[in-house]
């Protein structure tokens, strides 16, 4: 089993949709959760990163830590054609600790 | 916000030769960065933790004398491929951690081909 998983897509939704994206993980001692952004050949641009269970809202981005079910979600409210990227699930266990990263989710939005 | 500065973008090499990318942090100092690998379809796969002034630390499977890395300054970290090969050819990103509130920023990754 993969420490952290996330399904690769591609994910496709018309314009001003809302969406959803996921990541489930196995290992009890992650506790910082961060989603990157990733266009074709470039590197990930951090989103949103959060520290321990909850929501954190950062204009259309709102991002969600469950704990207890190791499930973390990222939401996009009125989705633009620019969000179509390969969306990164990433955790650690803090400070300089070594990173996991899902595989990504490819995400195409329609105008 | 917290720049990552790397270069170059694109390279191509001949099989044998050593290509050196730069990863600077442009206006905060970091004590350690990270290089990363990605293959198509894969998830970022970390190669080694660079100290200022220290020896790297490499992930189990990558060939320390392969890929040089030194951080000799707070603002510069440099990934050395040496005698690269065909199976070299990747996309290689470096990153930095900005502190316990603000995760961690990436470079704009360097995309290494080998003929």
């Amino acid at each position: 089993q993969k420490e952290v998983e996330q399904d690769p897509g591609p994910l496709s939704v018309p314009e001003g949709a809302i969406v959803s994206l996921n990541c489930t993980y196995s290992n009890s001692a992650f506790q910082y959760f961060m989603w990157y952004r990733q266009y074709s050949r470039k590197g990930p641009e951090l989103l949103m990163y959060t520290y321990s269970s909850g929501n954190k809202e950062d204009g259309r981005f709102t991002a969600q830590v469950d704990k207890s079910s190791k499930y973390i979600s990222l939401f996009i409210r009125d989705s633009q054609p620019s969000d179509s990227a390969t969306y990164l699930c990433a955790m650690n266990s803090g400070g300089y600790q070594k990173v996991t990263f899902g595989i990504g989710t490819k995400l195409q939005v329609i105008p | 916000g917290a720049v990552v500065s790397q270069h170059p973008s694109r390279v191509i090499c001949k099989s044998g030769t050593s290509v050196k990318i730069e990863c600077r942090s442009l206006d905060f100092q970091a004590t350690t960065m990270f290089w990363y690998r990605q293959f198509p379809k894969k998830s970022l796969m970390l190669m080694a933790t660079s100290n200022e002034g220290s020896k790297a630390t490499y992930e189990q499977g990558v060939e320390k004398d392969k890929f040089l890395i030194n951080h000799a300054s707070l603002t510069l970290s440099t990934l050395t491929v040496t005698s690269a090969h065909p199976e070299d050819s990747s996309f290689y990103i470096c990153s930095a951690h900005l502190g316990d509130n603000y995760g961690y920023t990436f470079g704009s990754g360097t995309r290494l081909t080998v003929v």
